[in-house]
Order: C-alpha cells, then structure tokens, then sequence
C-alpha cells in the first residue's frame, strides 16, 4: 500500500554539487513524472516518462536529466545544482485504468546553498 | 494554449462557512478535469475527478461539476471544518500536451484554504 515513494525526503546542497532524486511506485502505472513546486507558481513539469523506455521534456527541464530505471522507478539527477533549483520535487505516476488521475509522492524538499 | 485559471488566495473562512473555489479552463477537445488537495508538508492528494460535461465529482462533502458552457470547474463545500485547511489545485487532463502525452496534466496555481475555529 506505499504507492509512490521517493527518496530523500529533506536534502541541502552546495552550489555545483550533484545528486540524485530517487522515486519508485507499486501501482504497476505507465506513466510517471517529475514536478517541482516553487511559491507563487504552482506546480511546473520537469520531465515525464509516458512508458518504460522513454522520457521526455517538460515546461522546466533546463538543469536536470531522467532516467527510467525500470517500469517502477523515475529518478532526477541535478548534475550541477544551483541556487534556482532550491525548491520542493514532487514525483508521480499514473495510468489510463486510474483515468490518469495522478499519485503523488510526498515529496523531496532540496535547498541549494 | 491548454491551461487552468484558479481564484487566487488565500481564503480565510470560519468552520461551517460555505466555499467556493473558482476554476475555469481553456482547452482544445474534451478534457477530463479533477481537484487535487495539499495538506500541510504533505504531497497532492486527488480529491474528485470528472470525466465529461455534465457530470459531477465528489468525496468528503466537496463536489464539483463540470460546465462544458462555461468551462468551468468550480470547487463546493457546504461546511467546511479546520481540517479542510489546505492547499487545492484545479487540473485538467486527458488532452494532447507537451509532446503528445495524454496522461499529462495541467494545474492551476493552487488556492490555499484556512479554516478559523
């Protein structure tokens, strides 16, 4: 019953250093994505991954790469954080047998000094 | 291009107040259209969904109807507690969008609730 689970859940960085956020889901869903979530803006589309395989861009991508591990797992790599990047990161999946409505991970809040 | 509109907040209300939370959408074809609830530290929850014109979502006394005519997607309570207290994003779904990917959704910007005792 975990649905979607990402990992860390807290992160702070320095400026230039790498990591990556790790998301995995039990649901068996095709599609999973990744959202950062900024005061003032809602929620903005990083990368998505329609199926096992592929991966594409979102509003926001410049900074970060995807990959799809697996039909369960969606990680984010920042390779070279900055302070913009400071923000909270959602991951998600969803299918069309759930009427792609979305489940949500509860999130990875990174802050880059 | 596709986007949602919600009512900026905050909105502040005393328990067992009515709420109406706005949302209208623009859309090329027939999305379907859902509201998604944050609760304090706390990933989106999805709270109702409807698919097509006419029909209408609920749970937990929140309902919402789709309005093809006036696309519109608008967020109702009768009486709200203090555990209502959230954020509520407005999203619609089910369209060709960034590159082509019909499960992708578009949120609105989200409308934070507090509920006073």
């Amino acid at each position: 019953n975990a649905g979607v689970t990402q990992t860390p859940k807290f992160q702070v960085l320095k400026t230039g250093q790498s990591m990556t956020l790790q998301c995995a889901q039990d649901m068996n869903h095709n599609s999973m994505y990744w959202y950062r979530q900024d005061p003032g803006m809602g929620l903005r589309l990083i990368y998505y991954s329609a199926s096992e395989g592929t991966t594409d861009k979102g509003e926001v991508p410049n900074g970060y790469n995807v990959s799809r591990l697996n039909k369960r797992e969606f990680s984010l790599r920042l390779e070279s954080a900055a302070p913009s990047q400071t923000s909270v990161y959602f991951c998600a999946s969803s299918d069309v047998r759930a009427g792609y409505g979305y489940t949500f991970g509860s999130g990875t809040r990174l802050t880059v000094v | 291009g596709d986007s949602v509109t919600q009512m900026e907040g905050p909105v502040t209300l005393s328990e067992e107040a009515f709420l109406t939370i706005n949302c209208t959408y623009t859309a090329t074809g027939y999305p379907s259209l859902f509201w998604y609830v944050q609760y304090p530290g706390e990933g989106l929850q999805l709270l109702l969904k409807a698919t097509k014109a006419d029909d209408k979502g609920s749970n937990k006394g929140f309902e919402a109807t789709y309005r093809k005519e006036t696309t519109s997607f608008h967020l109702e309570k009768g009486s709200v507690q203090v555990s209502d207290s959230a954020v509520y994003f407005c999203a619609l779904g089910g369209l060709m969008n960034y590159g082509g990917s019909q499960g992708n959704l578009i949120f609105g910007k989200g409308t934070k609730l507090s509920v006073k005792p």
